[in-house]
């Protein structure tokens, strides 16, 4: 059972700090996102990937916030340096086109949990 | 821009029928698609509408109105395992989404 997997599932960390958020997407899905959640703001899209481009991170904070994918299997996001208001849960999703003219059905990995101290 | 509006809460009997609402605006529209996230968990794809008229899946049924900017999710039989949080989701581009705030559906006995 193809699953996107994400690590780590927990992180606590200091204000100021570089965190590391590792996603593997299920094999074969083309394109990958990543989220934000919190409960003031939902689920917000930070950043999507097709075929390892990025193609939109307009909802990310650039001057803190990087997302990669250096190979089909890794994508990455980075905070650095992280602050309290980071804190969250960060979704990877990654995601398979449904029809010729549909969106594409997104497959989330369990999360990241964040807490920025 | 992408904005897409639910309740809050709703609340439902087991064994009932529940519907939970979604209007949207969009520029550029994509058809509607419903994720669930129970506590602590993943969003988990539940349904996608392209056109107008009812999907069916099991006790899940998705419809969508394009004229009216509307949509609903339909759950019948409800059971305790329901209990969740309901996102619908419209895409401005077919590989983007932008998700409503979700519907915290609770199943009382």
């Amino acid at each position: 059972d193809a699953r996107v997997t994400q690590t780590p599932r927990d992180k606590v960390t200091e204000m100021g700090q570089e965190v590391t958020m590792r996603c593997q997407p299920i094999l074969g899905h083309n394109t990958v996102f990543w989220y934000r959640q919190t409960m003031k703001q939902g689920l917000e899209l930070l950043a999507y990937f097709r075929n390892r481009a990025p193609l939109d991170d307009s909802g990310m904070p650039k001057d803190r916030f990087s997302a990669e994918m250096p190979d089909a299997t890794l994508a990455t996001l980075k905070i650095q340096p992280s602050e309290p208001r980071d804190s969250a849960v960060y979704f990877c999703a990654s995601g398979l086109r449904t029809g010729l003219a549909g969106v594409v059905t997104q497959y989330f990995g369990p999360g990241t949990r964040l807490l920025v101290l | 821009g992408q904005s897409l509006e639910q309740p809050s809460e709703v609340t439902a009997v087991e064994g009932a029928i529940v519907q939970i609402n979604c209007t949207y605006q969009t520029s550029g529209f994509y058809g509607l698609s419903w994720y669930q996230q129970h506590d602590g968990g993943a969003p988990t794809f539940l349904s996608y509408n392209a056109l107008d008229g009812l999907e069916e899946t099991g006790r899940f049924s998705s419809f969508l109105s394009r004229s009216d900017s509307y949509g609903y999710l339909l759950l019948q039989e409800l059971q305790m395992k329901d209990s969740a949080s309901y996102f619908c989701a419209s895409g401005a581009g077919s590989y983007q989404l932008t998700f409503g705030k979700g519907t915290k559906l609770s199943v009382i006995p």
